[in-house]
């Protein structure tokens, strides 16, 4: 079965600091990784996310990530904090049953962004 | 494209009484899938929808819950009975067709359901 573990529930950085967000995935079969973000009273908005090929993925909002098979990790990382990258982010693997794509989340990651 | 809609945002409802709501995926989307998520957690995966047909459930909708998704279009979760534990976010996503296990999965903002 696939899983997601991200680690730490809270992450806090200074504007202008280095986001880094972990995740760690397990699979039986070559994963589909993806990244949403969940601002307060909101839905999900897909930051990125990987499928083939380039194992460095680009996204909105200048965040990035990397998928790393031997490590069996997705982190997400973005350069420069801002203000407004205050939200959940959450961590999915995709898994193909029968027609079905299911997402299975990790339990989020929330960033808090200080001046 | 107006994106994935849900209606109610929020409701408040007291143990035993039903609920329904309602989720209008983007046009053309031929798959729509149920999400609930607790306080702190992840979305977990509820049902799936391709056009009208209900391929897939999961173990967490007890039979108290119900969904249909009569002509391809919009879907409805009924929960009946509900219950103090039934308190979450429900959450509806729609994808395109065709897409496979790649696709991306669009989220509407989600109904907040308290039961009281």
């Amino acid at each position: 079965a696939q899983s997601v573990t991200q680690l730490g529930s809270h992450v806090s950085v200074s504007e202008g600091a280095l986001v880094l967000l972990r995740c760690n995935y397990s699979s039986s079969v070559p994963p589909y990784l993806f990244w949403y973000v969940q601002y307060p009273n909101q839905g999900l908005q897909l930051l990125l996310k990987y499928t083939t090929g380039a194992t460095l993925v680009k996204g909105i909002n200048g965040f990035e990530a990397e998928f790393k098979k031997s490590e069996t990790s997705f982190h997400l990382t973005k350069p420069s904090a801002h203000m407004s990258d205050a939200a959940e982010y959450f961590c999915a693997v995709s898994v193909l049953t029968g027609t079905a794509s299911k997402l299975t989340f990790g339990t989020g990651t929330r960033l808090q962004v200080t001046l | 494209d107006t994106g994935v809609s849900q209606d109610p945002r929020h409701k408040i409802t007291k143990r035993g009484q039903n609920v329904t709501f309602r989720c209008d995926p983007i046009s053309e989307h031929n798959r729509l899938y149920w999400y609930r998520q607790t306080l702190g957690q992840g979305p977990e995966f509820l049902t799936y929808f391709q056009n009208e047909a209900q391929l897939e459930k999961s173990r967490l909708l007890s039979d108290r819950f119900s969904a249909e998704r009569p002509k391809g279009s919009f879907s409805t979760l009924e929960i009946q009975r509900t219950e103090q534990g039934d308190s979450a976010m429900y959450l509806c996503a729609s994808s395109p067709r065709g897409a496979g296990e790649q696709e991306t999965q669009y989220f509407g903002p989600g109904t907040r359901l308290l039961v009281l």
